[in-house]
């Protein structure tokens, strides 16, 4: 079936860049998508990206996904205390609604 | 009252109780979705009502029974829950035909 995984943790300085990395199987994805959930709260969609695309910008946020080696990265700039939570990847897929597949989340820790 | 709202946000219950869970969206989708996140698990999909009508039944017990009166509400009633059904309860929703999905803050349930 469907499997989507990251790694469990990252920590970095703020200032730096962070990369949260995600490989994903199913193929016949159409959207994959990053969330951000902050301790005691629901999941914030953070952006996503068209499974014919390469990139996507949105501000301090850069989506790369390799469709060949089915891998997607987050890239944070300039990355702030604020950033740090869990990062989860998802797919889609499935007709008449949408059927989201997760991984099981990266804590990503900021320190100052 | 924007977006998706849950409540109550946390809830504590012995085995023998019956207590419910409410979703509401404020908008205008027409797709809902009920998920369990547990510790150290990817968030899994339970229920999914698509124009009021559950069109996904991801082997969920029985113990767990969903009701979606109209697109804007959804309910998760539980009876005889077991502690391992303790976890975060998350609800989400979409337009059927569109990408992206929405969630709440979730209800922390305890069962003791």
């Amino acid at each position: 079936g469907e499997d989507v995984e990251q790694s469990l943790f990252l920590s970095v300085r703020e200032g730096d860049s962070s990369v949260i990395n995600c490989t994903y199987t199913d193929s016949s994805s159409t959207y994959l998508y990053w969330y951000k959930q902050e301790p005691g709260a629901g999941l914030q969609l953070l952006t996503y990206i068209f499974s014919n695309m390469d990139m996507k910008q949105d501000q301090r946020l850069t989506v790369l996904l390799n469709k060949k080696d089915k891998h997607l990265s987050l890239r944070i700039a300039d990355t702030q205390t604020g950033d740090s939570a869990i990062y989860f990847c998802a797919e889609s897929w499935g007709t008449g609604f949408q059927k989201l597949v997760f991984g099981t989340g990266t804590r990503l820790l900021v320190s100052p | 009252e924007t977006g998706v709202t849950q409540t109550p946000r946390h809830l504590v219950m012995g085995m023998t109780n019956k207590k419910s869970l409410k979703c509401e969206q404020h908008l205008g989708h027409n797709a809902m979705y009920w998920y369990k996140q547990s510790a150290k698990k990817p968030l899994e999909l339970m229920f999914v009502y698509s124009l009021e009508e559950r069109v996904e039944n991801n082997s969920v017990p029985s113990r767990f029974s969903p009701e979606c009166p109209n697109s804007s509400h959804l309910f998760l009633h539980l009876h005889t829950l077991q502690p391992e059904d303790s976890a975060l309860y998350l609800c989400a929703s979409s337009q059927v035909t569109a990408d992206t999905q929405y969630f709440g803050p979730g209800t922390r349930l305890t069962v003791l």
